[in-house]
C-alpha cells in the first residue's frame, strides 16, 4: 500500500515569506508526527497529532510554526517569516496511534521536505 | 530539559568488525525504539523494546533494554556494508506521546 508521502520534496525560499508543508499519511494511521532534521543531525521533535488534535504544541520551536491536521488524515506545518536558521529537511512521520499501557507504535515516515531559506 | 544521547557519534569499521552504539536517557523509558536511516534516506523502524532488561536479536544484529529502563544498545555482529548509515534510539516522553529521537550514531563500513 501507499506509504506516507510528503509535499514538495524541495522547497527553496527568500528569507521572510511563509511557506507550507504537506504530509500525507497511511491510511487508517490516527497519529501523525512532524520532526525537523538539519543536516547531519539528529531528529527534533516538532508536534504530533492524535486523530485532528494536537495537544501538546511546546516542541514547536516559535511562534512562527503551526501545524493542522483535517479530517484525521492531511497536515499541514506552516512556517511564517522564514528565517535561515529553519532551513531543514522537514520529516512527517505516522503511526496506527500513540502509544498506550507502555508501549508505542512503529512510525512510517515520509521521504521529507528539504527547505532552503536563502 | 529530558534528552537522549547516543555514542559514539561517529564509528568506522572494518568490513567484519563488530559494532555498537548506546543510548542513554536522562529519564526512565516506557519503551525504547531503535531506528536506521541510510545516507539519503529517511528513518525506518528497525525494533521496540519494553521490558526492563529485555533482549532482542534480528539476525546479526543484538538490541537490549537496561534494568533501569534509562538505556539500550545495538550491537551488530560482523558488519556488512549494508549495515551502513546512521542509527537512532527513539523514545517516548511526558505523557508518552512526545516522542524524542537520540543523537544518532553514524556508521562507516570500509570493504
Amino acid at each position: 500500500g501507499a506509504g506516507v508521502s510528503q509535499s514538495p520534496s524541495n522547497k527553496v525560499t527568500e528569507k521572510g515569506k511563509d511557506v507550507e508543508l504537506r504530509c500525507d499519511p497511511i491510511s487508517g494511521h490516527t497519529a501523525l508526527y512532524w520532526y525537523r532534521q538539519s543536516l547531519g543531525q539528529g531528529l527534533e521533535f516538532l508536534i504530533y497529532f492524535q486523530g485532528n488534535s494536537a495537544p501538546d504544541k511546546s516542541g514547536l520551536p516559535s511562534d512562527r510554526f503551526s501545524a493542522e491536521r483535517t479530517g484525521g488524515s492531511v497536515s499541514t506545518l506552516t512556517i511564517q517569516r522564514t528565517q535561515q536558521e529553519d532551513s531543514a529537511v522537514y520529516l512527517c512521520a505516522s503511526s496506527f496511534r500513540t502509544s498506550g499501557r507502555g508501549s508505542s507504535y512503529e512510525q512510517y515516515f515520509g521521504p521529507g521536505t528539504r527547505l532552503t531559506v536563502t | 530539559g529530558q534528552q537522549v544521547m547516543q555514542i559514539p557519534q561517529y564509528q568506522h569499521v572494518q568490513e567484519g568488525e563488530d559494532f555498537t552504539t548506546y543510548c542513554n536517557s536522562s529519564t526512565t523509558l516506557s519503551n525504547i525504539q531503535w531506528y536506521k536511516q541510510r545516507p539519503g534516506g529517511h528513518p525506518v523502524f528497525l525494533i521496540q523494546l519494553v521490558k526492563s532488561g529485555e533482549v532482542k536479536k534480528q539476525k546479526r544484529l543484538t538490541f537490549q533494554f537496561g534494568e533501569a529502563k534509562k538505556n539500550s544498545s545495538l550491537h551488530i555482529t560482523a558488519t556488512q556494508t549494508t549495515d551502513v548509515g546512521t542509527y537512532f534510539c527513539a523514545g517516548p516522553m511526558n505523557t508518552g506521546n512526545q516522542f524524542y529521537f537520540g543523537t544518532g550514531t553514524s556508521l562507516t563500513v570500509i570493504p
